[in-house]
């Protein structure tokens, strides 16, 4: 079955700055469209990037665009999203997901505390 | 921005029960692209529904999905002890956002 692992959570400061990673297994990755949704502890899902097979198309939610970016390398089977200037209500658990829009399958999602 | 309301907040049923869900679309959705979710506790979401009315291959059948305009639904016929759990709607198409509702929880009552 498709396998989604993401890394690179943890606390860092107001300011600050992490880098995602999302381990793609088990399907062909450079075939699909890639997704970040997030999801504040005990909130709904927010969907936050998404970025195109061959990484041609990027798009973004407005509250992380020019604080956020996605990419990804096909070589490697990931997905990336590197965050910028990150704020508090950037904290949530970040969910790696396959599809454009309507992701069939998710990742176990890796937490991001934004905290002084 | 469509803004999406659920309905109920929280839904309190005894298995074997039917259970609807609503989602209510602020402004009229022309196409077929709205999705239903389900995550269980301490889980990721997973893909029930799209297109409104498409079941992913594996989800039972005794979930489906309805509704049109502003107007969708999600309906468990039948609940299973493993359906305990919140169900969040989306609407999605060729370009974001794609928007999520706020969810509805479905508990033992």
């Amino acid at each position: 079955e498709v396998q989604l692992v993401e890394s690179g959570g943890g606390l860092v400061q107001p300011g600050g700055s992490l880098r995602l990673s999302c381990a793609a297994s088990r399907f062909t990755f450079s075939s699909y469209w890639m997704s970040w949704v997030r999801q504040a502890p005990g909130k709904g899902l927010e969907w936050v990037a998404n970025i195109k097979q061959d990484g041609s198309e990027k798009s973004y939610v407005d509250s992380v665009k020019g604080r956020f970016t996605i990419s990804r390398d096909n070589a490697k089977n990931s997905l990336y999203l590197q965050m910028n200037s990150l704020r508090a209500e950037d904290t949530a658990v970040y969910y790696c997901a396959r599809g454009h829009s309507a992701p069939d399958y998710w990742g176990q999602g890796t937490l991001v505390t934004v905290s002084s | 921005e469509i803004v999406l309301t659920q309905s109920p907040g929280t839904l309190s049923l005894s298995p074997g029960e039917r259970a609807t869900l609503s989602c209510r679309a602020s402004q009229s959705i022309t196409s077929k692209f709205f999705a239903w979710y389900q995550q269980r506790p301490g889980q990721a979401p997973r893909l029930l529904i799209y297109d409104t009315s498409t079941r992913v291959t594996g989800i039972p059948d005794r979930f489906s999905g309805s509704g049109s305009g502003t107007d969708f639904t999600l309906t468990i016929s039948r609940l299973e002890p493993e359906d305990f759990a919140v169900y969040y709607c989306q609407h999605y198409g060729t370009s974001p956002p794609f928007t999520f509702g706020p969810g509805t929880k479905v508990d033992i009552k």
